[in-house]
């Protein structure tokens, strides 16, 4: 199993500029959950999605969307990205609470814009 | 708005010394992970705990949790280079009475094991 995997590893954005991100996990969980984690500080929940075509707002969403069409998938996109979106970002799966709640986590994207 | 805070930020200490991180947290949860980020890495899942009282050890850590007091510790023991890192912990967001998944996360404390 791959676990869960992101691309592209590094990315610079200019201002105004879009792009997506993309998750997969090879670990058929139903949750799956975007992160951002700024210099020096704890991650922040972007979105969450507990399974496909469900999706929902985490603690920091302005300026991101994402679309959950497969249970394999969970992309994110940044529309007119601003320098306040540069950090690093994590895509993470785990399965339901029920059912062991633990978080995998994605190598990271780590993206500058300027 | 559930608030997590751990103590201390940073940490120095010495090989062979024992010391604990706490980590406070501001509403009612039952739910607690801890986890580990070497630099530039990803998150790698130390704890679960999931109850009142539950404690976990994996080789040089022990982790447990009270949630009447809403604190969790992580106790190292007898500190190598190796535990260098820096340490999260992360509580679930009830809702309904039960568990969402959804986490906040400390700011992380970062230990420095010197030889």
């Amino acid at each position: 199993n791959a676990g869960v995997t992101q691309t592209p590893k590094f990315r610079i954005l200019k201002i105004g500029q879009s792009m997506t991100l993309q998750c997969t996990q090879d670990m058929n969980h139903n949750y799956m959950y975007w992160y951002r984690q700024d210099p020096g500080m704890g991650l922040k929940l972007i979105y969450y999605s507990v399974g496909a075509g469900i999706t929902d707002k985490g603690e920091v969403p302005n300026g991101y969307n994402v679309s959950r069409s497969t249970t394999e998938d969970f992309p994110l996109r940044l529309e007119l990205a601003a320098p306040s979106q540069t950090s690093v970002y994590f895509c993470a799966s785990s399965y339901p609470p029920g059912q062991g709640s633990e978080q995998y986590f994605g190598p990271g994207t780590r993206l500058t814009v300027t | 708005e559930l608030k997590v805070e751990q103590n201390p930020l940073f940490l120095s200490m010495q090989e062979g010394k024992n010391y604990t991180i706490y980590c406070n947290y501001s509403t009612t949860s039952d739910r607690l992970y801890w986890y580990r980020q070497d630099p530039g890495k990803s998150l790698e899942s130390l704890f679960v705990l999931l109850s009142n009282g539950a404690v976990k050890q994996e080789g040089r850590l022990m982790a447990s949790l009270d949630t009447k007091a809403r604190l969790s510790t992580l106790h190292i023991t007898a500190a190598v280079h190796d535990l260098s890192a820096t340490y999260f912990c992360a509580v679930d967001i009830r809702r309904n009475g039960g568990a969402t998944n959804k986490l906040i996360f400390g700011t992380g404390t970062l230990l420095a094991v010197q030889p």
